[in-house]
């Protein structure tokens, strides 16, 4: 069965910070990874995703992920984080094989608070 | 852009009531989710819909649970009778395909059963 883990529930950070929040996920088949970020009561926007290629993949708002399947890793990354990042981030999952289910599988989500 | 929307933002209702929880997917795809999220909790899937058939759904999704893709443009999620348990943020998602796609979510209806 796939899981996603996040093991932060929380990570605080000053403004200008490099940060990275980390994602570990357990599947027995190759899945497609993506980070959905949501901000105090809204809904989930689409960051960044992995389907294939490039185990680097960026995404909106300066951040970037990367793919490392010997680790079954996809840490998030941003090199300067400012006050309007701070939201929950959560890393979902599901498998990339053909005919299987295509149902998200989400982590708990990290909670990134940036002080000033 | 294109953007799934879900109607109404916030409801209230009574344990033992009805709900519907209405959204618009986008408009090209072929494939619709229903998420749940618990108040301090993970986002958990619900129930997937293909086809006008229900492809997949979790153990959430019980008897008391339904979907409906009433005309071209809606697709609702019902539960009949509500309880104090399913108090959560809907969120109602849809993608072009089923594989290598990603999943569109919309904002979201916040539900309180008192």
């Amino acid at each position: 069965a796939q899981s996603v883990t996040q093991l932060d529930s929380q990570v605080p950070v000053f403004e200008e910070a490099p940060v990275e929040l980390r994602c570990n996920y357990s599947s027995s088949v190759s899945v497609y990874l993506f980070w959905y970020v949501q901000y105090p009561n809204q809904g989930l926007q689409l960051l960044l995703k992995y389907l294939s290629g490039s185990t680097l993949v960026k995404g909106i708002n300066g951040f970037e992920a990367e793919f490392n399947k010997s680790q079954t890793s996809f840490h998030l990354r941003k090199p300067s984080v400012h006050i309007s990042d701070t939201a929950e981030y959560f890393c979902a999952a599901y498998s990339a094989y053909g005919g299987a289910t295509n149902k998200l599988i989400f982590g708990t989500g990290t909670l990134l608070a940036v002080q000033p | 852009e294109p953007e799934v929307t879900q109607t109404p933002s916030h409801q209230v209702t009574q344990m033992g009531q009805e709900v519907i929880l209405r959204c618009v997917p986008i408009s090209n795809h072929l494939y619709f989710y229903w998420y749940r999220q618990i108040l301090g909790q993970k986002v958990e899937f619900l129930v997937s819909f293909y086809n006008n058939e229900i492809s997949e759904k979790s153990e959430i999704f019980d008897d008391q649970f339904s979907v409906e893709r009433p005309d071209g443009s809606n697709f609702t999620l019902k539960i009949r009778s509500t309880k104090l348990e399913d108090s959560a943020m809907y969120f109602c998602a849809s993608s072009p395909t089923a594989q290598g796609e990603t999943q569109y979510f919309g904002p979201g209806t916040r539900l309180l059963v008192l």
